[in-house]
């Protein structure tokens, strides 16, 4: 069974740009999540879709951000206009129903110069 | 104050040494979670807990309920157990609380 993976591992931009991350969950999770540590501090949960649905987006920053699910399967997480606090790595992690494991990805790591 | 505090933040130890890591929180949880994360690699689940003791090789995690308290030991450290061990908390919707996490160095 595939893991959690996200894409790309590494990226590069420049304030005012635009950056999509990308997760695909392993097969048959339907809980995902988005989480993120910035520089010196803990990692901190973003959002949560059940499928396609965003059931908690409390961590969100700001309307900069913007997560997708189309089709419940994988998820992309977009930066409008990138800022340089954005600067850090963000993590995805998957769950399946009601169990309590989460399974990360080994997450992208965002530069906003 | 951080609903799940560490402690300590950094540790050095020799090689061959027993090391506890201590995690508390605040909060009310489904389950509590450490998970490894080495330089420039990605996060890795070594246990999931909600009661009791478990135990894999060399690593045993333990929580007490009551006291809201979670230790982690590694015995008979190697240098390969180098890396930031960071305890996290399920809250509602099982979204992570995480610590700040421990930068282990275990030196030879």
């Amino acid at each position: 069974e595939a893991g959690v993976t996200q894409f790309p591992s590494h990226s590069v931009i420049e304030k005012g740009q635009t950056v999509t991350l990308r997760c695909d969950p392993i097969s048959g999770h339907d809980n995902l999540y988005w989480y993120r540590r910035v520089m010196g501090k803990e990692i901190k949960f973003l959002l949560h879709f059940v499928k396609e649905s965003k059931q908690d987006e409390s961590g969100m920053p700001n309307n900069r951000f913007l997560a997708e699910r189309t089709g419940g399967t994988y998820s992309t997480l977009k930066v409008q206009p990138a800022e340089l606090e954005d600067s850090g790595v963000y993590f995805c992690a998957s769950r399946r129903g009601l169990a309590y494991e989460q399974y990360f990805g080994p997450g992208t790591r965002l530069t906003v110069t | 104050k951080n609903e799940v505090e560490q402690s300590p933040q950094n540790l050095t130890a020799q090689e061959g040494e027993f090391i506890t890591i201590n995690c508390s929180y605040s909060v009310g949880i489904s389950a509590l979670h450490w998970l490894q994360q080495h330089p420039g690699g990605g996060i890795v689940s070594l246990f999931m807990l909600s009661s009791g003791k478990k135990k894999h090789g060399r690593l045993i995690a333990t929580i007490n309920i009551q006291e809201k308290h979670s230790s982690l030991h590694i015995t008979a450290s190697h240098p390969r157990d180098s890396a930031v061990y960071i305890c996290a908390v399920g809250r509602y919707g099982n979204k992570l609380v995480f610590g700040a996490g421990t930068i282990l160095r275990v030196k030879s």
